[in-house]
């Protein structure tokens, strides 16, 4: 069975600075993906980036890249230069065939 | 705009009542999914169907039922059975059931009184 785990239930950082939010999973396939969304207070939850167990190089989105370690299954999501508007949820989710196992998330909060 | 419309956004009901969550999406996907969030518990997984006409169970599926008739519909019952059914819903939806990448819906709340 897939499994996610977030170990951090809330993080604080200052505007305009990079901050790390963690995951680990543990999975026997050989094959999976990885997923962070993100969901502000209204309640939506919106894709941020995907890695895949096979991609050789770690998947960058804008602001947000993904520090992938395989070996350590690990699939930390960099969020650089943050901005107010990043305050939210944020979860970690594996794929498996057609369904999605999340994590419990990380609630981040940036101040001004 | 394409995209995925839950209905209603809150809902109050007595205990012992069955609901009816609306999930309707137009992105023509094939695969529609719910998810329940408590607090401190991330999202679950109730039901997901990758076709019209067959649906499967998820993590949690006791005390609710679905149904999918349409492509664009999969509306999810939460029935008098579940012991604890206020909580965030969500529906979401993909491209394929393997496609992994979900499209959510802006959520129903539902309160039982």
């Amino acid at each position: 069975a897939q499994k996610i785990t977030q170990t951090q239930p809330g993080m604080f950082v200052q505007e305009k600075e990079a901050v790390t939010l963690d995951c680990t999973y543990d999975t026997s396939d050989p094959s999976y993906g990885l997923f962070w969304y993100k969901q502000p207070s209204s309640g939506e939850m919106i894709f941020l980036i995907y890695q895949g167990s096979y991609d050789q190089q770690n998947a960058t989105e804008g602001r947000y890249s993904l520090n992938f370690q395989k070996a350590r299954k690990s699939a930390n999501l960099v969020i650089s230069a943050s901005q107010l508007g990043d305050s939210a949820m944020y979860f970690c989710a594996i794929v498996r065939y057609s369904t999605l196992t999340f994590g419990k998330g990380t609630m981040l909060l940036v101040s001004p | 705009d394409g995209g995925i419309t839950q209905s209603p956004k809150y809902l109050f009901r007595k205990e012992g009542q069955n609901v009816t969550l609306s999930c309707e999406q137009n992105l023509n996907h094939d695969a529609m999914y719910w998810y329940r969030q408590d607090p401190g518990q991330g999202l679950r997984l109730i039901y997901y169907s990758q076709i019209v006409n067959d649906f499967q169970k998820g993590d949690i599926a006791e005390g609710y039922s679905v149904s999918r008739e349409k492509k664009e519909s999969f509306p999810l019952t939460v029935t008098s059975a579940q012991k604890n059914p206020t909580a965030f819903y969500l529906c979401a939806s993909s491209l394929s059931g393997f496609s992994g990448e979900l499209f959510f819906g802006e959520g129903s709340r539902l309160t039982v009184l």
